[in-house]
């Protein structure tokens, strides 16, 4: 099945740095979403991204569905502690069991020490 | 304004014990999810129910049965539990299989098999 590689696995911030991670697949998407998973609650979500070469930002966060339709990205600017949490992308396609998530492993933000 | 709700939030078993976790969602949406998440595996699909009266398996599903109740509840059971399936479950429901707003999910279950 359709595998999603989302990196980096965990990263540090410190207040007021820039965060970006990706997701890539070996198979076109027609619709990428990011999660944000607060620790002990479930994933919510951020972005939805619909169209290959979409840009679309949620406050200071900013999406892209890649043109290749096989990636996605996410930028956080000018991050503050409660950025930190799990971040999970996820691709989608139609009809059937396609239309599933598909979930990437994750991007752990935490506070550098 | 409740969303998923999953019940119970904590649960420990001993090996071979049998349990069943319940989810319920009041946002009238047809499709409904079971994931387990492991440190460092991301969020598997265990069961889904695409609408009432259908079920169908995911990536997980050895060792889990579910059922879809009615619209609004879908339950997995464990029936013989085992050390590996210690995990964090979640439920999820969308308005379809194909919705284009992705998934609402619940807290969690954080279950302990020793």
């Amino acid at each position: 099945g359709q595998q999603l590689n989302q990196s980096p696995q965990s990263m540090f911030i410190q207040e007021g740095e820039d965060v970006s991670m990706n997701c890539t697949s070996s198979s076109i998407f027609n619709t990428w979403l990011w999660y944000k998973q607060d620790p002990g609650e479930g994933p919510v979500l951020l972005i939805a991204l619909y169209k290959a070469g979409e840009l679309t930002s949620n406050g200071r966060l900013t999406a892209q569905f890649g043109i290749t339709r096989k990636d996605s990205f996410l930028n956080i600017s000018a991050s503050i502690p409660s950025d930190v949490g799990i971040y999970f992308c996820a691709g989608q396609n139609y009809g059937g069991s396609q239309g599933n998530l598909i979930f990437g492993k994750g991007t752990k933000l935490s506070v550098k020490p | 304004n409740a969303g998923v709700t999953q019940t119970p939030k904590f649960q420990v078993l001993k090996t071979g014990q049998s349990m069943t976790l319940q989810c319920a969602q009041d946002m009238n949406h047809n499709s409904m999810y079971w994931y387990r998440q492991d440190p460092g595996m991301g969020l598997r699909l265990i069961y889904y129910s695409a609408s009432e009266g259908t079920t169908d398996k995911g990536e997980v599903p050895n060792g889990y049965n579910v059922s879809r109740l009615n619209k609004r509840e879908f339950s997995l059971r464990l029936e013989s539990a085992a050390p590996s399936q210690t995990s964090v479950y979640f439920c999820a429901s969308s308005g379809s299989q194909g919705s284009l707003y992705g998934y609402t999910f619940g807290s969690g279950t954080r279950l302990t098999v020793v």
